[in-house]
């Protein structure tokens, strides 16, 4: 199971775009990239996933490299309410069953 | 409402003494999974389910215990809990998507203290 490597914390101006990295290096070609967000102790809310495309939603951008060894995450005019832990993980095209979480990024986004 | 049901939302325990934490979901998922959170530790797997009656260890099993008889539920089981299992636990779910991909939708969450 491919696991992931984020910067600990990462501070961001509001309405600037945030930029979070991460080194996912051993990812095997059916594995997705995800993205989920926690904001204080809640259950994590599913952000964007990817598989070597780039993709975008309403929430985020998700930009893969052409390797697939490493992503970023971008929020585009962040604001006070993006301030979270930000997970980055790989998960098995439909048989991913064992998950490392790792611990995440916790973003400040500041006035 | 599609959702993952957690219960109860807070526990307070003694050592030694069995518990049961239960999960649900309504979204017909074959998918479940249980996670503990603790402080600088990030989110951990506990277990996982792939179908009913299919069950493996996630990371840190040590001390707890599932079950699967039904697609739904998915409790997760402490025949004896001490201390160090203090912590915030999420169970989550998905579909099981053959050649795709989807995310895992998770629960509130259950803060358990063992004294």
């Amino acid at each position: 199971d491919a696991k992931t490597t984020q910067p600990p914390s990462m501070d961001c101006a509001e309405g600037r775009a945030a930029n979070l990295p991460c080194n996912h290096s051993t990812i095997s070609g059916n594995e997705y990239v995800y993205w989920y967000r926690q904001i204080h102790s809640q259950g994590p809310q599913y952000i964007i996933h990817g598989l070597k495309n780039n993709e975008t939603n309403e929430m985020a951008s998700l930009i893969i490299t052409e390797d697939r060894k490493s992503s970023t995450l971008i929020l585009p005019h962040a604001t006070l309410r993006d301030t979270a832990v930000y997970y980055c993980i790989v998960r098995g095209g439909g048989q991913g069953g064992k998950l490392i979480f790792g611990q995440g990024t916790e973003l400040s986004v500041k006035p | 409402e599609a959702q993952v049901t957690q219960n109860p939302r807070y526990l307070i325990t003694v050592t030694g003494k069995k518990l049961t934490v239960t999960c649900s979901q309504n979204m017909n998922h074959e998918y479940m999974s249980w996670y503990r959170q603790d402080p600088g530790l990030g989110l951990r797997q506990i277990y996982y389910s792939m179908n009913v009656e299919v069950t493996d260890k996630g990371d840190v099993p040590e001390g707890y215990k599932v079950s699967r008889k039904e697609k739904r539920n998915f409790p997760l089981i402490l025949e004896s809990p001490s201390p160090n299992q203090t912590s915030l636990y999420f169970c989550a779910s998905s579909p099981l998507l053959w050649g795709k991909s989807s995310p895992l939708h998770f629960g509130n969450g259950t803060r358990l203290t063992v004294t």
